[in-house]
Formats: structure tokens, C-alpha cells, sequence
């Protein structure tokens, strides 16, 4: 069945390093790939999407390019904040668009 | 923009009582779904409805019920809280179309004593 698999966290990083959050996932057709973002005591919000093989979705700094040879999704920012601090979540929708399947979460420390 | 409502926040509240999580969106969207999510932070889903008169059980089992009988709401319903039910709870709603995303709650913490 469908499945999303992404790094375990926590990932600690300096401000103003370079981010990356490693995600892969196992689907039946072309699925469409999402990453969210959780903050303390919130529910999830949409960061960013991508529909369709080599599209590149981009918000607020953070880019992810959907691979389809390689089945990933991987977040990237290239200069992180204190504010950028939370759970990302990557998630994709089944082929019928009606189920999505959610990573196990990747907490995000940022040290000023 | 999303508008998704989750009530209560946050509830406390004693073995054995029914308690009703309340859900309610304004964007019509027929797809509703809640979530469990873990202290490690897991998505859980518990339950999913399609539209009016519509309701499935998710991939964890759950002891929680669910209806939709409008549109905009979908509450979740424990008739006998336990401590294992405490968790997070999320509601989250998706339009209909391909590449839709969900829209999240800002969920309810519940705690059973």
C-alpha cells in the first residue's frame, strides 16, 4: 500500500544552516506530495506541494522537488530561523485523492 | 483560506464520561477526516467521511464513534472516556478535485484521569 517514510528527527541546527529533511515514499500511480508544518500546540498547515513528477514546490524559503525516478520529496531551506522551529510533516494522497498518508514527523530545533 | 474549527481546545475530564469532540468547517467540503496523533507525533487516522450520511472507520481502530449528518460538522463521540484515549485529537477537511490539500484544526488535547 501507499506509505511515506521520512527521517527521524530531532534535527538541531544552528541558525542560518542549511536544512534538509529526507523523504521517500511508496505509491501505486502518481500520487501528489505535500509537506506540512506543526507548531506547538497547532494543527498542521500546508507548506508546500507538488502535483507531478519534476514539479518543484516553494514557500517561505523552503523548496522540495518531487523525484519520481528516486520516489522522494525532500525539504530543503537554505538559511534557517528560530521561527522555522516545529514538526514537518511529509504526506501524500492516494491515487483517488481521497486518503492521505502522513511521514512519522521530523521535529526541527533552530538555535539562535 | 482554511477555516476549520476544532472545540474544546483542551479538555480534562474523568473516567467513564461520554464526551463529544466537535469539528466544523465553512469551506463546503464534502472529505472530513480525524486524526490521533501520538506523543511521538504520529498521524493516526481514525475515521473518514466522503459527504452527508457518510462515515468510515480509518486505519487504527479506534473505540470513538462518528457522524455526518451536515455538510460543515463532524463530531467524534467517546460514550466512556479512558486514560488510553488521551491524546491529541485532529479534524482536518479536503476539497473535491485532484491535488487538493487537507486543511487542519488546531486540534483538541484531551486528558481522561
Amino acid at each position: 500500500g501507499d506509505s511515506v517514510t521520512q527521517m527521524e528527527g530531532p534535527v538541531t541546527l544552528s541558525e542560518e544552516a542549511f536544512l534538509t529533511i529526507n523523504c521517500t515514499y511508496t505509491a501505486t500511480g502518481y500520487p501528489s506530495l505535500f509537506w506540512y508544518v506543526q507548531y506547538p500546540g497547532e494543527g498542521l498547515q500546508l507548506l508546500l506541494k507538488a502535483t507531478k513528477a519534476d514539479d518543484k514546490g516553494s514557500n517561505k524559503g523552503f523548496e522540495a522537488t518531487y523525484r519520481k525516478e528516486t520516489t522522494s520529496f525532500h525539504l530543503e531551506k537554505g538559511s534557517v530561523q528560530v521561527s522555522d522551529s516545529a514538526v514537518y510533516f511529509c504526506a501524500l494522497s492516494d491515487r483517488n485523492f481521497n486518503k492521505f498518508y502522513f511521514g512519522s514527523g521530523t521535529k526541527l530545533n533552530v538555535k539562535p | 483560506e482554511a477555516d476549520i474549527y476544532q472545540t474544546p481546545r483542551y479538555l480534562v475530564i474523568g473516567t467513564g464520561k461520554k464526551i463529544t469532540l466537535e469539528c466544523s468547517q465553512t469551506m463546503g467540503h464534502d472529505k472530513m477526516y480525524w486524526y490521533q496523533q501520538d506523543p511521538g507525533m504520529e498521524l493516526h487516522l481514525i475515521h473518514y467521511s466522503y459527504g452527508v450520511n457518510s462515515t468510515e472507520k480509518g486505519d487504527l481502530s479506534s473505540e470513538s464513534t462518528v457522524s455526518r449528518i451536515r455538510t460543515e460538522h463532524f463530531p467524534l463521540t467517546l460514550e466512556s472516556a479512558r486514560p488510553s484515549h488521551t491524546s491529541q485529537y485532529l479534524c482536518a477537511s479536503m476539497g473535491q478535485g485532484s491535488n487538493q490539500p487537507q486543511h487542519f484544526g488546531d486540534g483538541t488535547r484531551l486528558s481522561i484521569l
